[in-house]
């Protein structure tokens, strides 16, 4: 059974750019949802997507805002970039349910010069 | 809203001693609790997770976690560190009307010497 498939796996951008991150689920998974980790914030909640609709948002700027494809599949999507917006962004699948385990993937490492 | 607190950002162990990580939480309502591991350049796998079963929740690798709701403590306990537990560990926690949505501690990295 596959993992929890995140790409790119690294990435660099400037400040004022936009990027889009992939999040493939754990097959049969309809929950994904998404974290942001640095060493000063440590790992915070961005949003989860269930079936489709946004179920939970975190605390983010609208600057950060996501979807989820019929196939669970899931893009996260920051825009105008800042300096601290670097950070290893982690996606995480599962059935959804709150009190089931959820599957990591490695992450996306995005640097912003 | 939940909170978790994480004592120690760094513990230092040796091969072969008790590991004991502690985790305090906040929650106005009955919580779900998850003991979290992250390896270097990975994303985190779960250890443990107490659900309102079984207050004393046994996981993967021998580690395992008491919930205490009088201490509001959920603290991660191994008899016998290994090499292979240095690693860093989150606490997290989440409330049934939440999702998926997981409030997690500050971590604890674990230097295990030999």
């Amino acid at each position: 059974k596959a993992g929890v498939t995140q790409t790119p796996r690294y990435l660099i951008k400037t400040r004022g750019q936009q990027v889009t991150l992939s999040c493939s689920p754990i097959s049969g998974h309809r929950s994904v949802s998404w974290y942001q980790q640095t060493p000063g914030q440590g790992l915070q909640f961005l949003f989860e997507y269930f079936s489709e609709t946004q179920r939970n948002k975190g605390n983010f700027p609208g600057r950060f805002s996501g979807r989820q494809f019929s196939n669970s599949r899931s893009e996260m999507n920051v825009s105008t970039l800042e300096l601290g917006d670097s950070a290893l962004y982690l996606c995480a699948s599962s059935r959804g349910a709150p009190d089931e385990k959820l599957f990591f993937g490695s992450g996306t490492q995005l640097s912003v010069l | 809203a939940q909170s978790v607190t994480q004592l120690g950002s760094h513990v230092s162990v040796s091969e072969g001693a008790l590991v004991l990580l502690r985790c305090n939480y906040s929650s106005s309502v009955p919580p779900y609790l998850f003991w979290y591991v992250q390896y270097p350049n990975q994303g985190l796998q779960l250890l443990l997770k107490y659900t309102s079963a079984a207050t004393l929740v046994k996981g993967i690798n021998g580690f395992e976690a008491e919930f205490k709701k009088s201490e509001t403590s959920f603290h991660l306990t191994k008899p016998s560190a290994h090499m292979s537990d240095a690693a860093e560990y989150f606490c997290a926690v989440t409330l049934k009307a939440a999702g998926n949505k997981l409030t997690f501690g500050g971590g604890t990295r674990v230097l295990v010497k030999p």
